[in-house]
């Protein structure tokens, strides 16, 4: 079948760094997002890894390695706002996007 | 760009009643829109995959009778629940690919609640 793993919670300080990890299991790959999504609001479109590598945004990067099944996202500088749920999600070999539960993290001043 | 709406944001209804949700895509062609489901705490849910012009193709589990999608424009996509239960009660969220058919652009949701 196909999976996806990641922490169901984390919790860090204001200022800080942090990582989410992700570790998937599908049926082929073309593709790894990373979502943001406040309470009661939809996703929002973080990065998205084909290749293998760091990709850096901002304060926010994201990794990928795909001989091990293994991402993060890596958060620097964390502000109050960006506590929220932290999803990731695979595309497959027939592009279906397969998600993980989320990763809820949360930020204390 | 990449703008896709949904509407209502929120309703309230009654059960045994019928409720349509519409998503749009503002600024660019959706050959391929999604709806999902997402119970409180917990993570997306595929309902449905709806290309233009064709029947949706459901998910295990979601029952196509009651939740019906229609795709009948590349910048419209409806989804109706019909005889909505309390249990029914959920946060619906659409998004659509572009012809690339990779990135998903997620609509804001509505929020479904039924007394």
């Amino acid at each position: 079948g196909q999976n996806i793993d990641q922490p169901t919670e984390m919790t860090a300080t204001e200022g800080a760094i942090v990582q989410i990890n992700c570790t998937y299991q599908t049926s082929g790959f073309n593709g790894l997002f990373w979502y943001q999504q406040h309470a009661g609001e939809a996703p929002t479109f973080l990065s998205y890894n084909v290749l293998d590598g760091l990709e850096e945004k901002g304060r926010f990067s994201s990794f990928l390695s795909r001989s091990k099944g293994y991402s993060y996202l890596l958060l620097k500088e964390l502000q109050m706002k960006d506590s929220a749920s932290y999803l990731c999600a695979v595309v497959d070999s027939n592009y279906q996007l397969i998600w993980g539960a989320g990763t809820k993290l949360i930020i204390k001043p | 760009g990449a703008v896709v709406s949904q509407h209502p944001s929120w309703v309230i209804c009654k059960s045994g009643t019928s409720v349509k949700i519409e998503c749009r895509s503002l600024d660019f062609q959706a050959t391929t829109m999604f709806w999902y489901r997402q119970f409180p705490k917990q993570s997306l849910m595929l309902m449905a995959t709806s290309n233009e012009g064709s029947k949706a193709t459901y998910e295990q589990g979601v029952e196509k009778d009651k939740f019906l999608i229609n795709h009948a424009s590349l910048t419209l996509s409806t989804l109706t629940v019909t005889s909505a239960h309390p249990e029914d009660s959920s946060f619906y969220i659409c998004s659509a690919a572009d012809l690339q058919g990779v990135e998903q652009y997620f609509g804001p949701g509505t929020r479904l609640t039924v007394t």
